[in-house]
């Protein structure tokens, strides 16, 4: 299958702070990528799709403001936790398709620890 | 809201198939099922998807009934690898995204 990959795999950072999670398609080019988040003993949700080169579309109860996404590329997608609290903490996932494929395949997580 | 039905949990003995099961009687003629299985603390690992004929690949075969109500994933010889949640969605055009439930913990055993 395809490969996503996610940078970093884990965080530590203070409260206050914005943390940059990188999300790469590997061996094709993403259309369309997105963000999940998952809680301990929960399964994924999604927070927001986003298409190359358009602004993301975000989930009903998720803040735009405060989880920015960048979609500049076709292999790459950014998601920003801005001032990040412990509340934030979480495992966040990020998930790309191809057009022309109707798998979609996962990055491996990075686990958000916001002290 | 998720689509599907799974039982929580399941138990299989290492060595033996492992057959999960799936309902989901609301489904509709353009929707695909598809399986994702997720190991502890790691993103989602795609298994298998399949409209309404049966699907086998190296990882598992997927057995879907004639009315298309439900199916099954069977992992023909269960590995303690195997261990993990297994989820099943139902999704239709490629606009659509993938809704997550609970899915079935399967925990093989030695």
């Amino acid at each position: 299958g395809a490969v996503v990959s996610q940078h970093p795999s884990w965080v530590i950072c203070k409260s206050g702070t914005s943390v940059k999670i990188e999300c790469r398609s590997l061996d094709f080019q993403a259309t369309t990528m997105f963000w999940y988040r998952q809680f301990p003993k929960q399964s994924l949700m999604l927070m927001a799709t986003s298409n190359e080169g358009s602004k993301a579309t975000y989930e009903q109860g998720v803040e735009k403001d405060k989880f920015l996404i960048n979609h500049a590329s076709l292999t790459l997608s950014t998601l920003t936790v801005t001032s990040a609290h412990p509340e934030d903490s979480s495992f966040y996932i990020c998930s790309a398709r191809a057009g022309e494929r109707r798998e979609q395949f996962f990055g491996p997580g990075t686990r958000l620890t916001v002290l | 809201d998720a689509k599907t039905t799974q039982p929580p949990s399941m138990e299989c003995a290492e060595g033996r198939a492992a057959n999960l099961p799936c309902n989901h009687s609301t489904i509709s003629g353009n929707e695909y099922v598809y399986w994702y299985r997720q190991i502890h603390s790691q993103g989602p690992q795609y298994i298998i998807h399949g409209l309404k004929n049966n699907e086998t690949n190296e990882m598992a075969s997927l057995i879907i009934t004639e009315d298309r109500k439900s199916s099954t994933l069977i992992l023909p010889h269960a590995t303690l690898r195997d261990t993990a949640v297994y989820y099943c969605i139902v999704r239709g055009g490629y606009g659509q995204n993938f809704v997550f439930g609970p899915g079935t913990r399967l925990s093989v055993l030695p």
